[in-house]
């Protein structure tokens, strides 16, 4: 079946400009996560979200940064006002529900470029 | 706060060598601990994990890892890499609230055939 995906697969921006990264999860997914792989740093957790509860955003590291999910699906994640520290690969996975035993799958990202 | 630490950030070996990547996490309460795998140009896959029960865990493709809670470790092995096995394997646990991973940092393995 369809795995997670994510568009765009890549992102060219300048610095100060507001940018928009999409993640569909895999469908019947109710939890949906961020995170951020930085060039040697490993991956880094933005924002969690299940149902309709409250998301988690203490991850996110500024408030430049957020993210919505309409209707339990799809999910964007907006960033303002971009800089160039902000210059990574976003991947977003989804699992079953929130709990011990769900995988999270992850899809293939989008690497984003502040000049 | 929890942390993951992978000690090796680049392994290089040669076919058919065993392989062992270090993993230790900081939390002492009961934890989740996860291998991951990215493949050149592929998704991040799972390729174990530990809840509970046996220590010793075994997943996809012959790895295998130990969790040791005196520790505080999740060291991943395989007896005989092979060169498909080049890639960036990446270890995690699971945060307190449930609701996301940490990850190491990473180590890059790269065999040569």
């Amino acid at each position: 079946g369809a795995g997670v995906s994510q568009s765009p697969s890549n992102k060219v921006t300048e610095k100060g400009k507001d940018v928009e990264l999409r993640c569909d999860p895999i469908s019947g997914h109710t939890a949906l996560y961020w995170y951020r792989q930085s060039l040697g740093q490993g991956l880094e957790f933005l924002i969690y979200f299940q149902g309709n509860s409250a998301p988690d955003k203490s991850g996110l590291p500024s408030d430049r940064f957020s993210a919505e999910r309409t209707g339990g699906s799809v999910s964007t994640l907006t960033i303002q006002r971009t800089q160039q520290e902000d210059s990574a690969v976003y991947l977003c996975a989804s699992s079953v529900r929130q709990g011990v035993y769900n995988e999270q799958f992850f899809g293939p990202g989008t690497r984003l470029t502040v000049l | 706060a929890q942390s993951v630490s992978q000690h090796n950030h680049h392994v290089i070996l040669s076919e058919a060598a065993s392989l062992e990547l270090g993993c230790n996490y900081s939390y002492g309460g009961t934890v989740n601990l996860f291998w991951y795998v990215q493949y050149p140009g592929q998704h991040l896959q799972l390729l174990l994990k530990y809840f509970s029960g046996d220590p010793l865990v075994k997943g996809i493709k012959g790895f295998e890892a130990e969790f040791i809670k005196s520790k505080f470790s999740f060291n991943l092995r395989k007896p005989s890499v092979q060169w498909s096995d080049t890639a960036e394997y990446f270890c995690a646990v699971r945060n307190q609230a449930g609701t996301a991973l940490i990850f190491g940092k990473g180590t890059t393995l790269s065999v040569s055939s």
